[in-house]
């Protein structure tokens, strides 16, 4: 199994508050995702790194923001939380073979 | 932009026997990749196969195997001696390569797969 950790696996939050979802990798891969998974959606992408300081956005980015200092951690920040964003979020990085491997998963709720 | 569609939202299948899931895909690329992911209760993603669109080949990994048809932008995936632990949410996944990097993967919807005793 690919060394990926999310914290924290589980959280519950009041609207309007900030969360920082935290992705970390022992892989040393350059690349790292951050998705969503809604019921009838599957996952969509919301930002992605192709290296320490360098992100893009995906196609549910409105609301979210991200940084990675280091190559080993991505963070996804939800700055204002709201109900929309109760969702599981997954983190999942790729190296040289293009193939996405997954972190556990966090579920969030905003209350 | 590419879309994957999932045409099975749910299936079932008694254990032992042989199972296969489908998936169309749309896209107006020649070079892509192909997956197959596996979601147990447990939630985590697993990868059960990949297949590279300029490969002829099916991909095969033990009782997993794909039927990949190009032309028809089709992409079925077959379970053999299907077992309990093959029960979870399948989804099929299309990612266009890009040089120097990675992109994105673009899910279906999935396709949820009961195994019975």
């Amino acid at each position: 199994d690919a060394g990926i950790t999310q914290s924290p696996r589980h959280k519950v939050t009041e609207t309007g508050t900030p969360v920082t979802l935290r992705c970390h990798q022992t892989e040393n891969h350059r690349y790292m995702y951050w998705y969503r998974q809604d019921p009838g959606h599957g996952l969509r992408l919301i930002h992605y790194s192709y290296g320490v300081k360098d992100t893009d956005k995906g196609e549910v980015s409105d609301g979210y923001s991200v940084s990675r200092s280091k190559t080993e951690d991505f963070l996804l920040t939800l700055e204002s939380a709201t109900s929309s964003q109760t969702s599981v979020y997954f983190c999942a990085i790729s190296g040289l073979t293009d193939t996405q491997y997954f972190g556990p998963g966090t579920r969030l709720t905003v209350l | 932009a590419q879309t994957v569609t999932q045409s099975q939202p749910e299936m079932s299948v008694q254990e032992a026997e042989t199972v296969t899931l489908s998936c169309t895909y749309d896209t107006s690329e020649n070079n892509y990749y192909l997956f197959w992911y596996k979601q147990p209760p447990s939630r985590q993603m697993i990868l059960v196969i990949r297949q590279e669109a300029y490969k002829q080949q099916n991909a095969t990994e033990n009782r997993f195997s794909v039927n990949f048809q190009k032309a028809a932008k089709s992409f079925s995936l077959k379970i053999s001696d299907s077992q309990l632990g093959d029960t979870a949410m399948y989804f099929c996944a299309f990612m266009k390569p890009t040089q120097g990097g990675s992109e994105k993967l673009v899910f279906g919807k999935g396709t949820k797969l009961t195994v019975n005793p």
